[in-house]
């Protein structure tokens, strides 16, 4: 079964837009979520992480909230870029990042 | 830092052939760990290793060996191939005490 659920499975946005994808997780013993980062043909990148001790945390464009209580977190682009087209990963993790459990994936396009 | 290499890029197999996929890094990270890329099902891991000559297998193990004899490698066997281990592998690898896992550019397989 799967630890992490990731929706949309897709999503499409226009320039400077504000995707949103949202993650929900069922372990609790989980002690830090990141978002990964994928272009075609290429690994994932790790893009922003936290840890549940922490509500909110801002990169740049990207912004994670995360709901302790509800078990869920999520990942919001700010004036999204044609560049930040990609598929995003949610992932959580035990043991300070040891055993990642990945979500699904959400292909983002962001059309000019 | 040429950072994690993977080879090959492509690989096609025959059912029932074996082969090994390579993984090196130059980061002198302790912790190395192979996962699988399928449609709609995320990453999800195959084995991992927290140091040379140690390993332990992740969520979808069956099917693939691994070994660690030195901190920089950490090769996965395929004995037998099968058409359901038709996928995208990645390995990635982090310090023992750290949380960012970096990734590989992936071997793409494909077994007939």
């Amino acid at each position: 079964q799967q630890q992490v659920k990731q929706s949309p499975q897709s999503l499409i946005v226009q320039k400077g837009g504000i995707p949103i994808i949202n993650c929900a997780y069922e372990n609790t013993a989980f002690d830090y979520f990141p978002w990964y980062q994928q272009f075609p043909g290429k690994g994932p990148a790790l893009l922003i992480a936290i840890r549940p001790d922490v509500s909110e945390k801002k990169e740049g464009r990207f912004t994670i909230s995360f709901n302790k209580s509800a078990k869920q977190f999520s990942l919001h682009i700010m004036d999204s870029q044609p560049g930040d087209s990609a598929t995003y990963f949610c992932a959580a993790s035990l043991i300070r990042g040891n055993k990642l459990v990945f979500g699904a994936g959400t292909i983002l396009r962001v059309k000019s | 830092n040429a950072g994690v290499t993977q080879t090959p890029k492509f690989q096609v197999l025959k059912t029932g052939q074996s082969m090994t996929l390579q993984c090196a890094q130059d980061m002198n990270h302790e912790y190395m760990s192979w996962y699988r890329q399928d449609p709609g099902m995320g990453l999800r891991l195959i084995h991992y290793s927290v140091g040379a000559g140690i390993t332990d297998q992740g969520e979808v193990p069956n099917g693939y060996n691994v070994s660690r004899s030195t901190t920089e490698d950490f090769p996965l066997r395929l004995l037998s191939a099968a058409p359901s281990q038709t996928s995208v592998y990645f390995c990635a690898s982090k310090l023992a005490g750290g949380r960012e896992q970096y990734f590989g550019p992936g071997t793409r397989l494909t077994v007939t």
